[in-house]
């Protein structure tokens, strides 16, 4: 099946400091990636859309010059949390999805600030 | 609509019984659905889809029923296992194709022996 690999699976850093989280399709080429951010019992929160060669596109309220996408081959997305501060802290987590299927998940990179 | 969830309703069930998860979606134009499980730490983890065309779809041990009448969505476990023990999301695709996904607030699913 779909293998999607997310590194780090966790984070642990000061306030002010700029952490990246990566995102790779393993097994496929991957069209579009997603990121999510999920708090402690609650549902997953689309941040944003990813596609290859492109800019990413922002839900509502999500900061994009706090959340830097970049998607530059078919398998391999970041995420780049800049100036992260407490309330970054979360669960984050990527999809990706190929031609045509579901979205397959990530394990998540739990961040946590200082 | 987006689903904020303060609180996870649980179900708790008996090992070897049936269990039914239920998810009521928010866009009439949604036409396709998909169910996620969650366990504690992970991402979530693909379990059956199905499309607006259905309203009926099974796999190994779930089913999934769609009705969209009154935009609900359940999930079935037969013969529920402790590994079935997880966090249980449904999500939709407002927009046709496989592109972004709503996602519900989700159920607990507490399997006891």
């Amino acid at each position: 099946g779909a293998v999607v690999s997310q590194h780090p699976s966790r984070v642990i850093c000061k306030s002010g400091t700029s952490v990246k989280i990566e995102c790779r399709s393993l097994d496929f080429q991957a069209t579009t990636m997603f990121w999510y951010r999920q708090f402690p019992k609650q549902s997953l929160m689309l941040m944003a859309t990813s596609n290859e060669g492109s800019k990413a596109t922002y839900e509502q309220g999500v900061e994009k010059d706090k959340f830097l996408i970049n998607h530059a081959s078919l398998t391999l997305s970041t995420l780049t949390v800049t100036s992260a501060h407490p309330e970054d802290s979360s669960f984050y987590i990527c999809s990706a999805v190929g031609l045509e299927g579901p979205q397959h998940f990530g394990d998540g990179t739990r961040l946590s600030i200082l | 609509g987006e689903s904020v969830g303060l609180h996870l309703p649980t179900l708790s069930v008996q090992e070897g019984d049936n269990s039914i998860i239920n998810c009521a979606y928010s866009n009439s134009a949604s036409d396709y659905f998909i169910w996620y499980k969650q366990e504690s730490g992970k991402g979530p983890q693909f379990i059956i889809d199905i499309r607006s065309n259905m309203d009926k779809r099974q796999g190994q041990r779930v089913t999934v029923l769609l009705n969209k009448t009154v935009k609900h969505l359940s999930l079935q476990i037969a013969a529920t296992q402790p590994g079935d023990s997880a966090v249980y999301f449904c999500a939709e695709n407002p927009s046709g194709g496989y592109n972004k996904l709503i996602f519900g607030a989700g159920t607990r699913l507490a399997v006891h022996p």
